[in-house]
């Protein structure tokens, strides 16, 4: 069965400073891997995704994520973080042979910005 | 212009009440979802629907019945309301592995 491990449930940084929020997965097939925003009261929003092209994929927000094979990762970074970039992350795995394409999703990491 | 709609956003109602939360996509995609949203930012996918037919139901108690009555819409139907139904309802949709798009969510609080 398909998991997917984020490490650390709140991360802190500086604004300005560099953003990584990692994401691990286990799956017998690589999935198709996706990352999700959600600020506060509000759905999901899809920030990236890798189906199986080129492993750096480039999301919204300047946000990049770099899909390992031999590391089975998946982690988010951002160069430089704003204050709006405070919400919940959330990694997300989704079956590639399985025609629902259901998302199992991660625990979330709350990303916080300091001023 | 909203892609994944619900109504209502938030929801308040009794134990042991009978409630319904609509949906509605303008996407043109096949499959839809719901999903489940617990205290703890936890999400956990409970069905999908595609072409209006079910393809998953995840161990979900059958007081919750999803209605399909065409590939735009996808209702979620909970009788006998407990306090443990209290959470955030998604419903979501995609097309072929794209990725799903999410609706705003329907905050329910069983009281």
């Amino acid at each position: 069965a398909q998991s997917v491990t984020q490490l650390g449930s709140h991360v802190s940084v500086s604004e300005g400073a560099l953003v990584l929020l990692r994401c691990n997965y286990s799956s017998s097939v690589p999935p198709y891997l996706f990352w999700y925003v959600q600020y506060p009261n509000q759905g999901l929003q899809l920030l990236l995704k890798y189906t199986s092209a080129a492993t750096l994929v480039k999301g919204i927000n300047g946000f990049e994520a770099e899909f390992k094979k031999s590391e089975t990762s998946f982690h988010l970074t951002k160069p430089s973080a704003h204050m709006s970039d405070a919400a919940e992350y959330f990694c997300a795995v989704s079956d590639r042979e399985d025609s629902s394409y259901k998302l199992i999703f991660g625990s979330g990491t709350r990303l916080l910005v300091r001023p | 212009d909203t892609a994944v709609s619900q109504t209502p956003k938030y929801l308040v109602t009794q134990m042991g009440n009978d409630k319904s939360i609509k949906c509605e996509q303008n996407l043109g995609h096949d499959t839809m979802y719901w999903y489940k949203q617990d205290s703890k930012k936890f999400l956990k996918i409970m069905f999908s629907y595609n072409n209006k037919e079910l393809i998953i139901n995840e161990t979900v108690p059958n007081r919750f019945s999803p209605k399909s009555p065409d590939k735009a819409h996808l209702n979620l139907h909970i009788n006998s309301l407990e306090l443990g139904d209290s959470a955030v309802y998604f419903c979501a949709s995609s097309q072929g592995g794209t990725g799903e798009f999410f609706g705003p969510g329907t905050r329910l609080t069983v009281l």
